[in-house]
């Protein structure tokens, strides 16, 4: 199975400073995906990365994918309260194409005034 | 109108009880999810049907099944409730088998005391 660590577990900034999540595996990455899960509330989908060197981004949320280092990095430019939640990558099974998604333990965002 | 929902929302019993938690999608999706949250916030995935038949199945107590009366409906029963099975539990679907923008429903949680 895939393992994937997240760093920080937990993050604590000033509204429109600019952070930064990572995401590590254990394998080959063959598929990152990035989620937010509010509290209280299920988790949305915000980006998914398959090929190396790819970037995404989706209004201040920038997701980039380093097959090389088996990284992924999510990034937030000048971060509002409305970022606030837990954000956790997700990474496909490459040895299987059922949907198979392995999750890191979360990245606990707080946006203070 | 709400994509993926769950009932309950909370569900507090005692141990050795029997429970089930009913979930619907509206998005026409082939593929549903059951997952589990633990107390420490690591998401693991449970089972997976797709259109009605089990695809995945991790190692999970057969005290848990799950159930699909049609491709929008996955229900999960619980037989004889323990303490280590509370936690939040989550729906998802996707378009189809392999896919992996999951969505999510609000989760249920599920307190055994």
């Amino acid at each position: 199975s895939q393992e994937l660590e997240q760093s920080p577990q937990s993050l604590i900034v000033q509204e429109g400073k600019n952070l930064t999540i990572n995401c590590t595996s254990s394998k080959t990455l063959y598929g990152l995906y990035w989620y937010k899960q509010k509290y209280g509330e299920g988790l949305i989908f915000l980006m998914m990365l398959q090929k190396g060197g790819e970037e995404k981004s989706h209004e201040k949320i920038t997701a980039k994918l380093d097959e090389k280092k088996q990284q992924s990095s999510l990034h937030i430019t000048a971060s509002q309260p409305s970022h606030a939640g837990i954000y956790l990558c997700g990474a496909a099974d490459r040895g299987s194409t059922l949907g198979r998604l392995y999750f890191g333990r979360g990245t606990q965002l707080t946006v203070w005034p | 109108d709400t994509a993926v929902s769950q009932t309950p929302k909370y569900l507090v019993t005692q141990m050795g009880n029997d429970k089930s938690i009913k979930c619907e999608q509206n998005l026409g999706h082939d593929t549903m999810y059951w997952y589990k949250q633990d107390s420490k916030k690591f998401l693991k995935i449970m089972f997976s049907y797709n259109n009605k038949e089990l695809i995945i199945n991790e190692t999970v107590p057969n005290r848990f099944s799950p159930k699909s009366p049609d491709k929008a409906h996955l229900n999960l029963h619980i037989n004889s409730l323990e303490l280590g099975d509370s936690a939040v539990y989550f729906c998802a679907s996707s378009p189809g088998v392999g896919t992996y923008e999951q969505y999510f429903g609000p989760g249920t949680r599920l307190t055994v005391t």
